[in-house]
């Protein structure tokens, strides 16, 4: 079973530079995320969605984008990325968009800007 | 909006000694909590969760935690820890009516067992 996929798994950018963290999941959940991983910080929700064509923001939004047009893929874009967003980058999935199930996770994505 | 306190940033015990990672939150409504835990450079797995019903809820690998509406936390416990529960512990709420579709962590506990 694949579960919750992320590519790439490590990635250096230059500030300014644009890349978009993939993620897809095989289960057909409807609930899909991003979260951000810093030291000390604990998970930080970017953004979810409920179902494909519904997005919303969560509660670290600025300078990421998303679109879910398929039930399996949620992508995440940085549009110019910043020191900042230096993170460990988690896409989860749930079968629930009320969360009352396990929250899947990916293997994440460590992005590194210089 | 709701949040979660995790007391300790870091908790050292020995092998086979009980641990108690503690959580406390906070809501305007009702919620939904859940442990999760993160073994090194992997993603975060659920160790267990309240919904309803009994306060007292048991997870994976021998983990139970209990609610407590009043004091509102959500601690988790283990009897007798192994070598191989070293990881780090992520308590998480959930409101469980509306449109709130959020799950809130905590900033973690990391617990090391020595032997």
């Amino acid at each position: 079973n694949a579960g919750v996929t992320q590519t790439p798994k490590f990635q250096v950018l230059k500030t300014g530079q644009s890349m978009t963290l993939q993620c897809a999941q095989d289960m057909n959940h409807e609930y899909m995320s991003w979260y951000r991983q810093d030291p000390g910080m604990g998970l930080r929700l970017i953004h979810y969605s409920v179902g494909a064509g519904i997005t919303d923001q969560g509660e670290v939004p600025n300078g990421y984008n998303v679109s879910r047009s398929t039930t399996e893929d949620f992508p995440l874009r940085l549009l110019s990325a910043a020191p900042s967003q230096t993170s460990v980058y988690f896409c989860a999935s749930s079968s629930t968009r009320l969360l009352t199930g396990e929250l899947f996770f990916g293997e994440g994505s460590r992005l590194t800007v210089l | 909006a709701q949040s979660v306190t995790q007391l300790d940033s870091q908790v050292p015990v020995f092998e086979e000694a009980p641990v108690e990672l503690r959580c406390n939150y906070s809501s305007s409504v009702s919620v939904y909590l859940f442990w999760y835990v993160q073994y090194p450079n992997q993603g975060l797995q659920l160790l267990l969760k309240y919904l309803s019903g009994s306060t007292l809820v048991k997870g994976i690998n021998g983990f139970e935690a209990e609610f407590n509406k009043s004091q509102t936390s959500f601690h988790l416990r283990k009897p007798s820890v192994h070598i191989s529960d070293t990881a780090e512990y992520f308590c998480a709420v959930s409101n469980s009516g509306g449109s709130n579709y959020k799950l809130t962590f905590g900033k973690g506990t990391l617990l090391t067992v020595n032997p």
